[in-house]
């Protein structure tokens, strides 16, 4: 079964701080896409950063990046400079390449920010 | 100008009724998707649409049934509601669902999601 899990239900971090959210994923596939959504209470999804799978770099948006471990399956994201309006439900997720795809997501985890 | 843009925001209904949220994308995108939010924030796919065709169909009970009148458009119906289809549903599109820029080229663009209370 394909499965994304986020073992943190919550974290906090102080404002300028680093923090890094942990994912890991459950895939019998060798092409596949992670992505971190962003939720915060407005509702919307707002995707942060993406990775594809057959790239070793990992990838970085502005103070966001990630820590992606292929064999180990794992894909973290590390929110460096914390700002008050990272606040928010981060999703990990995933999708497959070729056939029916299908993004799974993980049950998220949120984040406080503390001034 | 809103991307993906589900009506309405909140939808307070009794048990038993039928009721329908609406979704439109002006992206210019072939997919559509729906996702379920429970309480716990866990989201979920529901159902999803490539040019109008049903392309996945988790298991939802059959009193959920969606309609494409046409690739910019996709509605949620829901009949006899239950207590338990309390959540927040969004609406989601992507570029396209086959060929070089696929869904995992094309991250999923999100409406801003329809709270659904049954009481």
């Amino acid at each position: 079964a394909q499965t994304v899990t986020q073992s943190q239900p919550e974290m906090s971090v102080q404002e300028a701080e680093t923090v890094t959210l942990s994912c890991t994923y459950d895939t019998s596939e060798s092409d596949y896409y992670l992505f971190w959504y962003k939720q915060p209470p407005s509702r919307q999804m707002i995707l942060v950063i993406r990775q594809e799978a057959y790239k070793q770099q990992n990838a970085t948006e502005n103070r966001f990046s990630v820590n992606f471990q292929k064999a180990a399956k794992s894909f973290s994201l590390k929110i460096s400079d914390s700002q008050l309006g990272d606040a928010a439900m981060y999703f990990c997720a995933y999708i497959t390449q070729g056939g029916s795809e299908k993004l799974v997501f993980g049950k998220g985890t949120k984040l406080t920010v503390n001034p | 100008d809103t991307a993906v843009s589900q009506t309405p925001k909140y939808l307070v209904t009794q048990m038993g009724n039928d009721k329908s949220i609406k979704c439109e994308q002006n992206l210019g995108h072939d997919t559509m998707y729906w996702y379920k939010q429970d309480s716990k924030k866990f989201l979920k796919i529901m159902f999803s649409y490539n040019n109008k065709e049903l392309i996945i169909n988790e298991t939802v009970p059959n009193r959920f049934s969606p309609k494409s009148p046409d690739k910019a458009h996709l509605n949620l119906h829901i009949n006899s509601l239950e207590l338990g289809d309390s959540a927040v549903y969004f609406c989601a599109s992507s570029q396209d669902f086959e060929g070089n820029f696929g869904t995992y080229n094309s991250p999923l663009h999100f409406g801003n999601g329809t709270r659904l209370t049954v009481t």
